[in-house]
C-alpha cells in the first residue's frame, strides 16, 4: 500500500542550526501540508502546499520556516535556526484531490528535539 | 473559525467493554469530521469520517461515530474494546469553505485497554 515516508525519524540538533526535514508523499498526489505536535498538545497545522506554491500558512509558519519540492517526489520542511520551541513531533501528510471529503495520509512523524 | 474539544485526555476500559471517546465541535458552517487513530511509533491513520451523507458513520476496525448537529457532537464508539485498540485517538474538523482541506485537529485521546 502506498504511504507517506518521512526522514529523519529523529533529529537532534543545537539550538540556532537550520534542519531539514523531508517528506516523500504518494506519487499520485498532489496536495502536501505540514502539521506538528509539541509533545502533550494538540497536532497543529503549519503549511498546504499545491501547485509548487504554499497555498495556506499558520501563524506558526513564520519567516524561519520554509518548504519546498525541490525534484517532484521529495517535500522538505526547512527550519532556518532553531529555537527551543520548534522541538516537537513534524507530520507530512499528502491527499490526491482538493475535494474537501478527500482523506489526508500521514507520514510517520519526524521527532525534533532541539538542545 | 472551527474548533474541537476532545474531553478526557485518557480513556481506561476493560477488554470487551464499551469505547466512548468524545468529540465535540464549533464551526460556523457545516463541517466535515474526522477520527484518526495513531499507533505507538506510527503515523496517523484515517478511522472514519462524516461528510453529510448518513449520520452514523462505520469505520475501520468496528469503530463508528455519530455526528449530532443538535449536540455539536461526533463521539467515537465500539461496542467492545480489543487490547490492539490501545492508541491516541484525534477528532478533526475541516471546514467545507476551505480551498485546501486545512484539518484543525483535538488535543486527543489515549485510549488503555487491560485485560
Amino acid at each position: 500500500e502506498p504511504e507517506v515516508t518521512q526522514t529523519p525519524s529523529h533529529q537532534v540538533t543545537q539550538m540556532g542550526q537550520e534542519v531539514i526535514l523531508r517528506c516523500v508523499p504518494i506519487s499520485n498526489h498532489l496536495y502536501f501540508y505540514w502539521y506538528r505536535q509539541i509533545l502533550g498538545q494538540k497536532v497543529e497545522f503549519l503549511v498546504s502546499f499545491y501547485n509548487n506554491e504554499i497555498s495556506e500558512k499558520s501563524e506558526i509558519f513564520d519567516d524561519q520556516f520554509s518548504v519546498e519540492r525541490p525534484d517532484g517526489s521529495n517535500f522538505t520542511l526547512k527550519i532556518r535556526s532553531t529555537k527551543l520551541e520548534d522541538s516537537a513531533m513534524y507530520f507530512c501528510a499528502s491527499r490526491t484531490s482538493g475535494a474537501h471529503t478527500g482523506e489526508l495520509f500521514f507520514g510517520e512523524g519526524s521527532r525534533l528535539t532541539v538542545l | 473559525a472551527q474548533s474541537v474539544t476532545q474531553l478526557g485526555s485518557h480513556v481506561s476500559v476493560s477488554e470487551g467493554a464499551l469505547v466512548l471517546l468524545r468529540c465535540n465541535y464549533s464551526s460556523s458552517v457545516p463541517p466535515y469530521l474526522f477520527w484518526y487513530v495513531q499507533y505507538p511509533n506510527q503515523g496517523l491513520q484515517l478511522l472514519l469520517k462524516y461528510t453529510s451523507a448518513a449520520t452514523l458513520v462505520k469505520g475501520i476496525n468496528g469503530f463508528e461515530a455519530e455526528f449530532k448537529k443538535s449536540e455539536t457532537s461526533f463521539h467515537l464508539t465500539k461496542p467492545s474494546a480489543h487490547m490492539s485498540d490501545a492508541a491516541e485517538y484525534f477528532c478533526a474538523v475541516s471546514d467545507r469553505n476551505t480551498g485546501f482541506q486545512k484539518l484543525v485537529f483535538g488535543t486527543g485521546t489515549r485510549l488503555l485497554v487491560s485485560p
